[in-house]
């Protein structure tokens, strides 16, 4: 069982403040690390897909940053809005065989107007 | 729309029933997923197909579950004798295996409740 992390597990915030979330993932078999984002009756969509140590993607207010030898990776909001209220979820795929995915039980984000 | 379809959306059955769900990826994608998610729950891989082999199964699937890819296309996941405790949203997902990435497209998900 591979063990995928996420904390915190939910998170309030004003709108305007920046903040920061974590995923941590096992540092061997390293193949893919994903971040999606789930709104409330929608589907998850993917924000990033991180394939190397130190890689850093940035879309608009939302960065991400990745440590394949210590197994972790960071999320940031900058300047929070309520359209970013959603549930962020990391999937690590290993490395091998079936390339097997495994999610993070989630990160869920209130920004409060 | 191509994107990755689920039917039904909501399924409302009682105890005891049997329920399927089929999904229909995205047409060039070569793996499809079946995750569950509960309540302020992350999604919970149930099985995952390549093309149309069964790679692995969740053993937190009991034998009441099953899951179909006949012709590495679409794909059916059956519940039989369902409980309440099968209340949740199914989702589907599809990706293209490919050299770096495997972005995973999902579906809207189909809700079941079983009362």
């Amino acid at each position: 069982i591979l063990n995928v992390e996420q904390s915190p597990q939910s998170l309030h915030v004003q709108e305007g403040d920046s903040t920061n979330f974590t995923c941590s993932f096992p540092s061997s078999n390293f193949y893919a690390l994903h971040w999606y984002r789930w709104e409330t009756a929608k589907s998850p969509e993917a924000l990033f897909v991180m394939t190397l140590n130190g890689d850093e993607k940035k879309k608009g207010r939302i960065s991400a940053t990745l440590n394949t030898k210590e197994g972790y990776s960071y999320l940031y909001i900058k300047g929070s809005q309520p359209e970013d209220s959603a549930t962020y979820l990391c999937a690590f795929i290993k490395a091998g065989g079936y390339q097997k995915v495994t999610f993070g039980t989630g990160t869920k984000l209130q920004v409060i107007p | 729309d191509t994107g990755v379809s689920q039917d039904p959306r909501h399924k409302i059955t009682k105890r005891g029933q049997n329920v399927t769900f089929r999904c229909d990826p995205i047409s060039e994608h070569n793996r499809l997923y079946w995750y569950r998610q509960t309540l302020g729950q992350g999604p919970e891989f149930l099985t995952y197909f390549q093309n149309e082999a069964q790679l692995e199964k969740s053993r937190l699937l009991s034998d009441r579950f099953s899951a179909e890819r006949p012709k590495g296309s679409f794909s059916t996941l059956e519940i039989q004798r369902t409980e309440q405790g099968d209340s949740a949203m199914y989702l589907c997902a599809s990706s293209l295996v490919a050299r770096s990435g495997n972005t995973i497209y999902f579906g809207e998900g189909s809700w079941l409740t079983v009362v």
